[in-house]
């Protein structure tokens, strides 16, 4: 089954407002990654939170770490129409060795003009 | 800079053909992967390589076989095709696994009839 499951499955808001989108994952980890993918096209790297960071900004963009509750957020504040796009959590499980990088199910994110 | 390269993009085989995908990367990474995106499933990993010679099975590994002779080439076999297999491929890489950002090619959309 896969590691990371991605909340809500789909979101639709008005340009300007905020977007938050969860990840729920199953074992320990030493990083979390989250992704966008637009239709049709492969993902693009957005932001790496560490497991001792609790939270981490870029540009538009705030993730935060919970490992106690194995989840993370991503906020994407005042959203514009070009981010609807397909949002994904990523991570490596620890301890399994196998270096397996295990995305979660995805976020699909509409913004109204 | 090239980046990951797949070929074909797109490809339609019946039942029972076998192909290769093909996954090219310029950037002298060590860890590569092959994932297939269905509806609702998010990305799935089919196997994944650690560097040239060494290959190890992901979440879905039956029906398709990988080897890696290079570091810049991870091809995917698909041995004898069947409409289960009806996805979009994705090819990623990374300096190593999970730590550092992975970069995705532009997917191969495979049906199988």
């Amino acid at each position: 089954s896969q590691q990371g499951e991605e909340d809500p499955q789909a979101l639709s808001i008005q340009e300007g407002e905020n977007a938050t989108m969860n990840c729920s994952y199953k074992t320990s980890i030493n990083n979390l990654q989250w992704y966008r993918q637009n239709s049709g096209r492969g993902l693009v790297h957005l932001i790496l939170i560490r497991s001792n960071e609790r939270e981490k900004h870029s540009g538009r963009l705030r993730v935060t770490l919970d490992t106690s509750k194995k989840s993370s957020s991503l906020l994407i504040t005042a959203s514009r129409a070009a981010d609807t796009a397909s949002y994904f959590c990523a991570t490596d499980a620890v301890p399994s060795g196998t270096y397996k990088y295990i995305f979660g199910t995805g976020t699909r994110l509409k913004v109204l003009a | 800079n090239a980046g990951v390269t797949q070929t074909p993009k797109f490809q339609v085989l019946k039942t029972g053909q076998s192909m290769t995908l093909q996954c090219a990367q310029d950037m002298n990474h060590e860890y590569m992967s092959w994932y297939r995106q269905d509806p609702g499933m998010g990305l799935r990993l089919i196997h994944y390589s650690v560097g040239a010679g060494i290959t190890d099975q992901g979440e879905v590994p039956n029906g398709y076989n990988v080897s890696r002779s290079t570091t810049e080439d991870f091809p995917l076999r698909l041995l004898s095709a069947a409409p289960s297999q009806t996805s979009v491929y994705f090819c990623a890489s990374s300096y190593s696994v999970g730590n550092t950002e992975a970069f995705f090619g532009q997917g191969t959309r495979l049906t199988v009839v």
